[in-house]
């Protein structure tokens, strides 16, 4: 099955500064990757997603590359505020699975501190 | 719309014992996911339901099962309560099962004593 790895597990960073997550899958049929952010409390909550089609996105200060040749991808976070602290997770799946379900295979995390 | 709501928030059981989590799904979504979120981990698959049917099984005993009913709400059942099973359980509903815009809700904290 799909295993995805995760670094760093923490991150601290300026307020202001960019803040860089990476992440590799090791399943080659995996086409679709998603970054989910999860503050305390709460559950995980998508912030931006990409499919093997398209090798980068961007969406106002977040964007995400991915490398399929390499199989990782990235987060990268630009003008940080202190409310991006959180955790922050990767995910992989394969989007033509057939019949079976389309399960995430999510990272271990990144705990991402921005100082104020 | 409301998002997706899962109940309890919280709950302690003890070894052995038998639990029933609860789900409801955000409107118009047909589909749930179940996922456990061990402590420093990532989320990990259970199982999902698409239109009352399991469509797909993560790695967990039998003891874990689950339901769709027909407004598309959902339980997670546990059997035979091990410590191990003490965790964040997260409901995930989506809009089909090949739509990947899953809502997350905020989950149940169970604690196995």
């Amino acid at each position: 099955g799909e295993n995805v790895e995760q670094h760093p597990s923490t991150l601290s960073v300026q307020e202001g500064d960019s803040a860089v997550i990476k992440c590799t899958y090791s399943d080659s049929a995996s086409n679709y990757f998603p970054w989910y952010k999860q503050e305390l409390g709460k559950g995980p909550q998508l912030i931006i997603d990409i499919r093997s089609n398209v090798g980068e996105k961007k969406d106002q200060r977040i964007a995400v590359t991915l490398n399929k040749t390499a199989k990782h991808f990235s987060l990268h976070i630009t003008e940080t505020q202190p409310e991006d602290s959180a955790v922050y997770f990767c995910a992989a799946s394969n989007e033509n699975s057939g019949a079976g379900s389309y399960q995430l295979t999510f990272g271990k995390g990144t705990k991402l501190s921005v100082i104020p | 719309e409301t998002g997706v709501t899962q109940s309890p928030t919280h709950l302690i059981k003890t070894r052995g014992q038998q639990v029933t989590l609860r789900c409801s799904s955000q409107s118009g979504h047909n589909t749930v996911s179940w996922y456990q979120q061990a402590l420093g981990q990532g989320p990990q698959f259970i199982f999902q339901y698409y239109r009352e049917e399991e469509n797909g099984r993560g790695n967990f005993p039998p003891r874990f099962s689950g339901l769709q009913f027909p407004n598309y709400s959902s339980e997670l059942n546990v059997n035979a309560l091990e410590l191990d099973d003490s965790a964040l359980y997260l409901c995930a509903s989506s809009l089909d099962r090949e739509n990947y815009g899953y809502t997350f809700g905020s989950g149940t904290r169970l604690t196995v004593v």
